[in-house]
């Protein structure tokens, strides 16, 4: 069974700042890694995603970046503004299986 | 834009009630998934199907069933609630596998309460 390890579990930023969300995870036979945001009363809708053909992808303000070598993939949000305050999960498909295994979650509060 | 279209967004019901959480999706998606979210534990894969009367366990099927009698509707079911079952779930949605992504659409969730 995948497992995948996210942190921070909460994270305060400045408005304008950077914001950053890590993630590990174990052995994958499929290569799609996304990031869902959440906010409250919502469900969780896909932010960004990346295939590692690519070490980084980036969208905007967001970008992943993928350490293939060390199983880690990480979500960088740059001039964080207010409106990104909100629940971040990251997700890795499993050893034989294209189902995504969750991160717990990174609650993100940018503050002005 | 696909919508998921979960019934109930808040429920309150009795331990031992028989509990049914409805979900209907408006795109032809083949899957289709239910979730509890709790917090700090995340998004747990409750059960998934990929076709009309066929279903899958995922990683904490214990205490739920489902049933998939066409392909638009998902439903959850607890046959006993306990109030270890009070929690958040959400119904998604995917195309058939392709190439490896799985790309959910989720719903707004349904909170339940098991006094």
């Amino acid at each position: 069974q995948q497992q995948v390890k996210q942190s921070p579990q909460s994270l305060i930023v400045q408005k304008g700042g950077i914001s950053i969300i890590n993630c590990a995870y174990e052995n994958t036979a499929f290569d799609y890694f996304p990031w869902y945001q959440q906010f409250p009363g919502k469900g969780p809708a896909l932010l960004i995603a990346i295939r590692p053909d690519v070490s980084e992808k980036k969208e905007g303000r967001f970008t992943i970046s993928f350490n293939k070598s060390a199983k880690q993939f990480s979500l960088h949000i740059m001039d964080s503004q207010p409106g990104d305050s909100a629940t971040y999960f990251c997700a890795a498909p499993g050893a034989g299986s294209y189902q995504l295994t969750f991160g717990k979650g990174t609650k993100l509060s940018v503050i002005p | 834009d696909v919508k998921v279209t979960q019934s109930s967004r808040y429920l309150v019901k009795r331990t031992g009630e028989k509990v049914f959480l409805e979900c209907v999706q408006d795109m032809d998606h083949e899957n289709m998934f239910w979730y509890r979210q709790d917090p700090g534990l995340g998004l747990r894969l409750i059960y998934f199907s990929y076709d009309v009367k066929m279903k899958e366990k995922g990683d904490i099927p214990e205490g739920y069933s489902v049933s998939r009698e066409k392909k638009e509707r998902f439903s959850l079911i607890l046959e006993s609630a306990s109030t270890n079952q009070t929690s958040m779930y959400l119904c998604a949605t995917s195309v058939a596998w392709n190439s490896g992504a799985n790309v959910l659409t989720f719903g707004a969730g349904s909170r339940l309460t098991v006094l």
